[in-house]
């Protein structure tokens, strides 16, 4: 069973717009997120993080929104680059033990 | 800072075999998590170490296995190789246990492939 869910496993877009990356998840008490980005061959690299007191948190083009009633949360790229083309991960803290649970990634092309 | 280095980076095995891949976290971090990588499954989480003990452990059989060191380098084995285990295995360091609002970092990876 999934607990966290990236539906959408792969997304274009423009060079210049807005790239918007979606998250669900299924146990509210999950109380941590955080957005890693995956180039072939490398290892995930961190992008951005959000606590589950927080709604929004930004970092430069990154914008991480967290919607808990709906158990959502979204990665805004803005402007989306070439370089930004990678495999995108969202993970949810569980609490309880402490583990991190992985989605299963958004590959995101951007074109030039 | 050197970052998270796995060795090594590719393994040809075949089924039955056991192999065992290393893991140096960097300097200064004491938690090592490890975790197994397969097209359209994400991340699985394998096990969690910190101070040489085991926190955390997958839904996975007892085939795989782990331990820390006392230098905080960890290392993974996988007994009795089925085909299914062919992956990239992540480790990843955290300054502290995953409790604390700890970012992971994740190396490279492994890539194993089972024949």
């Amino acid at each position: 069973d999934q607990q966290v869910k990236q539906n959408s496993p792969s997304l274009s877009v423009q060079e210049g717009r807005i790239s918007i990356l979606n998250c669900d998840y299924t146990n509210s008490m999950f109380d941590y997120f955080l957005w890693y980005k995956k180039y072939p061959a490398e290892g995930p690299t961190f992008l951005i993080s959000i606590s589950s007191i927080k709604d929004k948190n930004e970092d430069g083009r990154f914008t991480v929104f967290l919607n808990k009633s709906a158990k959502h949360l979204s990665l805004h790229i803005v402007p989306s680059q070439p370089g930004d083309s990678a495999v995108y991960f969202c993970a949810a803290r569980d609490p309880g033990t402490y583990k991190y649970i992985f989605g299963t990634g958004t590959r995101l092309k951007v074109l030039a | 800072k050197a970052g998270v280095t796995q060795t090594p980076r590719y393994l040809i095995k075949t089924r039955g075999q056991q192999v065992t891949l290393s893991c140096s976290p960097i300097s200064g971090h004491r938690s090592v998590s490890w975790y197994q990588q397969t097209p359209g499954q994400g991340l699985q989480f394998l096990f969690e170490y910190f101070s040489e003990t085991q926190r955390n452990k997958g839904n996975f059989p007892g085939r795989f296995s782990g331990r820390q060191f006392s230098n905080s380098r960890s290392e993974m084995n996988v007994s009795t190789l089925e085909l299914g285990d062919s992956a990239l295995y992540l480790c990843a360091s955290s300054l502290g246990p995953t409790g604390g609002n700890e970012k992971l970092f994740f190396g490279s990876g492994t890539q194993l492939s089972v024949l």
